[in-house]
């Protein structure tokens, strides 16, 4: 299984939703990452998981919220979103943390926050 | 800090062109090397890459060839196909971290029949 599953696949909410991203992975990765994608851009990284704790927080707005319930798992909570916060969200996971490494990227959760 | 420099697009070619996608990087030590490609809708999948010098990353015959005199990474396949139309960016990773990825901007590749 050489999958990054990605859930749901496109969402709609409101500035006063809250809605969850999830993503999956069972290759026995030890590292897990959240993009943001805006169109015509490239990904832009959000957070990094090393072995299911919180790494690298690239000065996320507290809207968003990752969580890593264990190492197959990764969660990005939303709250409180702005329009500007449209986007494709991408889960990526690789093989060991703490070295380089190619990472595998989901198909990505599509938000449109109106 | 580590940056990769791609060409801008689109680049349009007709079927069974040659395509040549030019990338350079900036980075200390001895990064990693990837193309990415990203097909309309979807998210992105590893299409080659190489891991030091002269070594030559390819697949579904596309080839890249890491560089380090040129700091360079280019992206070249003989005959493209429709289905090769997509979003390619290049990408390293530094050899320290946790293998976050430095994207290029990405460049679009329009093949028409």
């Amino acid at each position: 299984d050489t999958e990054v599953t990605q859930t749901p696949k496109h969402l709609v909410m409101g500035m006063t939703n809250k809605k969850s991203l999830k993503c999956e992975q069972h290759m026995g990765h030890r590292a897990m990452y959240w993009y943001k994608q805006k169109a015509k851009k490239p990904p832009e990284l959000m957070f990094v998981y090393s072995y299911e704790k919180l790494s690298i927080n690239e000065s996320v707005p507290s809207r968003f919220s990752p969580e890593c319930p264990n190492s197959s798992l990764l969660n990005l909570h939303l709250h409180a979103l702005q329009p500007e916060d449209s986007a494709l969200y991408l889960c990526a996971s690789s093989r060991l943390a703490g070295a380089s490494g190619e990472l595998f990227f989901g198909e990505g959760s599509r938000l449109t926050v109106l | 800090g580590d940056s990769v420099t791609q060409m801008e697009g689109p680049v349009t070619l007709s079927e069974e062109a040659f395509l040549t996608i030019n990338c350079t990087y900036t980075a200390t030590g001895y990064p990693s090397l990837f193309w990415y490609v990203q097909y309309p809708g979807e998210g992105l999948q590893l299409l080659l890459k190489a891991t030091k010098a002269d070594d030559k990353g390819s697949n579904k015959g596309f080839e890249a060839t890491y560089r380090k005199e040129t700091t360079s990474f280019h992206l070249e396949k003989g005959s493209v196909q429709v289905s090769d139309s997509a979003v390619y960016f290049c990408a390293l990773t530094s050899n320290s971290g946790y293998s976050t990825l430095t994207f290029g901007k990405g460049t679009m590749l329009l093949v028409s029949p």
